[in-house]
């Protein structure tokens, strides 16, 4: 069975500074991991996903992550927070060739100015 | 490119009343649709998976014959929430994937709240 737990239910930073948020995951098999973002009232937009090609993987708007299986990690960075990137991020994962998505219970990004 | 619609982005209804939410694939075929529901300051749960031509699958502990799911074009999913009450009130979300491809595209959702 596959599950992803986000350590995080809210992050502040301020403009300028790194981002981490973070994320652990639990699956049987070769899992894809994604990251989605999720502004109030909107849909999701996928930021990055991993599966099983390069461990470092970059998205959109800045942010990357790094696949660490030995630590069964995921963690989403950004070298440097913008106001817009205020919103709630969701990490997701997927076991083997399943189509089912299980996702985290989300960080909430807030950017101070 | 890999757009998905839902309409209506809200919708208010009375108790007891039927509502129906529709997902579009706009430039793409969905082969298979999900449906998920949020609650507040909640993740995503999964409601159902539908292929296009077939049945639903529900996921355990949703009422079939109250969330009525038909996924009869490559492009076109309905998600139709029947006799609902106020504790159905919630953000629905359908996410749409073509066949051979990994990525789920998500809609932005429709908010449902019921009287």
């Amino acid at each position: 069975a596959q599950s992803v737990t986000q350590l995080d239910s809210h992050v502040s930073v301020s403009e300028g500074t790194p981002v981490l948020l973070r994320c652990n995951y639990s699956s049987s098999y070769s899992p894809s991991l994604f990251w989605y973002v999720q502004h109030p009232n909107k849909g999701l937009q996928l930021l990055l996903k991993y599966t099983s090609a390069a461990t470092l993987v970059k998205g959109i708007n800045g942010f990357e992550a790094e696949f660490k299986k030995s630590e069964t990690s995921f963690h989403l960075t950004k070298p440097s927070a913008h106001m817009s990137d205020a919103a709630e991020y969701f990490c997701v994962v997927r076991e083997g060739s399943a189509r089912q998505l299980t996702f985290g219970s989300g960080t909430q990004l807030t950017v101070l100015p | 490119g890999a757009v998905v619609s839902q309409h209506p982005s809200w919708v208010i209804c009375k108790s007891g009343t039927s509502v129906k939410i529709e997902c579009r694939s706009l430039d793409f075929q969905a082969t298979t649709m999900f449906w998920y529901r949020q609650f507040p300051k909640q993740s995503l749960m999964l409601m159902a998976t539908s292929n296009e031509g077939s049945k639903a699958t529900y996921e355990q502990g949703v009422e079939k014959d109250k969330f009525l799911i038909n996924h009869a074009s490559l492009t076109l999913s309905t998600l139709t929430v029947t006799s609902a009450h106020p504790e159905d009130s919630s953000f629905y979300i359908c996410s749409a994937r073509t066949s051979g491809r990994d990525t789920q595209y998500f809609g932005p959702g429709t908010r449902l709240t019921v009287l």
